[in-house]
């Protein structure tokens, strides 16, 4: 158990709708980080929020967007859902930037349909 | 960004040692050399990660080469737990923007 919680852990969505993906980090981490995997794609950085700023992007579409509250949990919002957006969205989190170990969440896996 | 290099799959035997490489031949002298498996229907795991020297830990050791444009990572008796793909990944010590950054990886089969 990595201490890092994701909810939910299955979602199954029709096309052009909207999702949201729920993170909570480990106690005391203050970045939380996003991943897309899907099969054809391997796994990708989307962004990175450090203590509720976005710090960093990566590979994530405009229909995506996500934030980092006050608590510190961090939510994936996914619009316009296409069939290729179906993959497994992870969560990771860690102290502080990227040279700290990354702390993985079990996943959600998003379906479209 | 420096680059990693994996063979895609290896096989070995329960209770024997396992040696995964990796090259990066482009690696700077900032970047550190970091080590993720991912187990089947997990998220990816830190195993452990070195920036010259040759590391330990309770999971696995790091051997990096004295140029640093290859390393190893060694499991010292593996088990059926240890099948899974494990991930080379650099990560410069300054920071990045890019996240981790993973590649195919190496798909690790262990044989009971």
């Amino acid at each position: 158990d990595s201490g890092v919680t994701q909810t939910p852990k299955h979602l199954i969505t029709a096309t052009g709708q909207r999702v949201t993906l729920r993170c909570s980090p480990r106690s005391g981490d203050l970045s939380v980080y996003w991943y897309q995997q899907s099969l054809d794609q391997g796994l990708q950085f989307l962004i990175q929020y450090y203590n509720g700023e976005e710090r960093a992007k990566g590979n994530i579409l405009e229909r995506f967007s996500a934030q980092q509250f006050p608590d510190l949990h961090s939510e994936l919002n996914l619009s316009s859902l296409e069939l290729g957006d179906s993959a497994l969205y992870f969560c990771a989190s860690s102290y502080g930037g990227f040279r700290d170990t990354q702390y993985f969440g079990p996943g959600t896996r998003l379906t479209v349909l | 960004d420096a680059k990693t290099t994996q063979p895609n799959s290896m096989e070995s035997n329960e209770e024997e040692p396992v040696h995964l490489p990796c090259n990066h031949s482009t690696i700077s002298g900032t970047d550190y050399i970091h080590w993720y498996r991912q187990l089947p229907s997990q998220g990816p795991e830190y195993v452990i990660h070195g920036l010259t020297s040759n590391v330990n830990n309770r999971m696995a050791s790091l051997a990096i080469a004295e140029d640093r444009k290859s390393s190893t990572l060694i499991l010292h008796r593996a088990t059926l737990r240890d099948a899974a793909v494990y991930y080379c990944i650099l990560l410069d010590s300054g920071g990045g923007a890019d996240g981790l950054t993973f590649g195919k990886g190496t798909h690790l089969i262990i044989q009971p």
